[in-house]
């Protein structure tokens, strides 16, 4: 059964700190893994990723895929208040079907 | 865990025809769905949201005659894309919120694509 897990659900930080959201799933046909953030409407997208050990890189944020261990990491470095938002991990599976996992919620506290 | 289901995953129709997609939940009860878009590079748009028993909430820029949304149960919401044309294919997903509890979580569908010949 494919699937999604993020962990964890919930974090509060301090300005500054650094986060590591996790991602892990359960794939039949890996397509591309997904991070999106979302804060009032629709999520945003993040990263896209299909091979592993890449690391893509966007300001403070930056993600990495390990096909072998089936996860990803999104970090944020140097958190500020407005990184403060649902961070979502979604698996593209065979079928161009999508399976979400629920979100780590982040809170970053001045 | 809680699933959220979407019916049919694909659907290929012609100019001008109306297409109904389902969006369920299946072991809880959502007083609140969501309806996307997906756009190129992944980006998603809210189109509306769906509240059980009364009118929905469209986004700014988005037909409400032209995209039909009924939630008629608290398991159950239906997206209606009238009239269908090619600009209409698209990737649509809907989520659905959970209510009650320490805290408020969405699950979201896998998604229905629509393509419009």
């Amino acid at each position: 059964e494919d699937k999604v897990v993020q962990s964890p659900l919930s974090l509060v930080v301090h300005e500054g700190d650094t986060v590591t959201l996790n991602c892990s799933y359960e794939v039949t046909n890996f397509r591309s893994l997904l991070w999106y953030k979302q804060e009032k409407k629709a999520p945003t997208f993040l990263f896209m990723l299909t091979s592993s050990g890449i690391e893509k890189k966007s300001g403070r944020l930056s993600s990495i895929l390990d096909k072998k261990e089936l996860f990803s990491i999104l970090n944020i470095t140097a958190t500020q208040t407005g990184d403060s938002a649902v961070y979502l991990c979604a698996l593209e599976g065979g079928g161009n079907q999508f399976y979400f996992g629920t979100g780590t919620s982040l809170t970053v506290i001045p | 865990g809680a699933v959220v289901s979407q019916h049919p995953s694909w659907v290929i129709c012609k100019s001008g025809t109306s297409v109904k997609i389902e969006c369920r939940s299946l072991d809880f009860q959502a007083t609140t769905m969501f309806w996307y878009r997906q756009f190129p590079k992944q980006s998603l748009m809210l189109m509306a949201t769906s509240n059980e028993g009364s009118k929905a909430t469209y986004e700014q820029g988005v037909e409400k005659d032209k995209f039909l949304i009924n939630h008629a149960s608290l398991t159950l919401s239906t997206l209606t894309v009238t009239s269908a044309h090619p600009e209409d294919s698209s990737f649509y997903i809907c989520s659905a919120r959970t209510s009650g509890g320490i805290q408020e979580t969405q699950y979201f569908g896998p998604g229905t694509r629509l393509l419009v010949l």
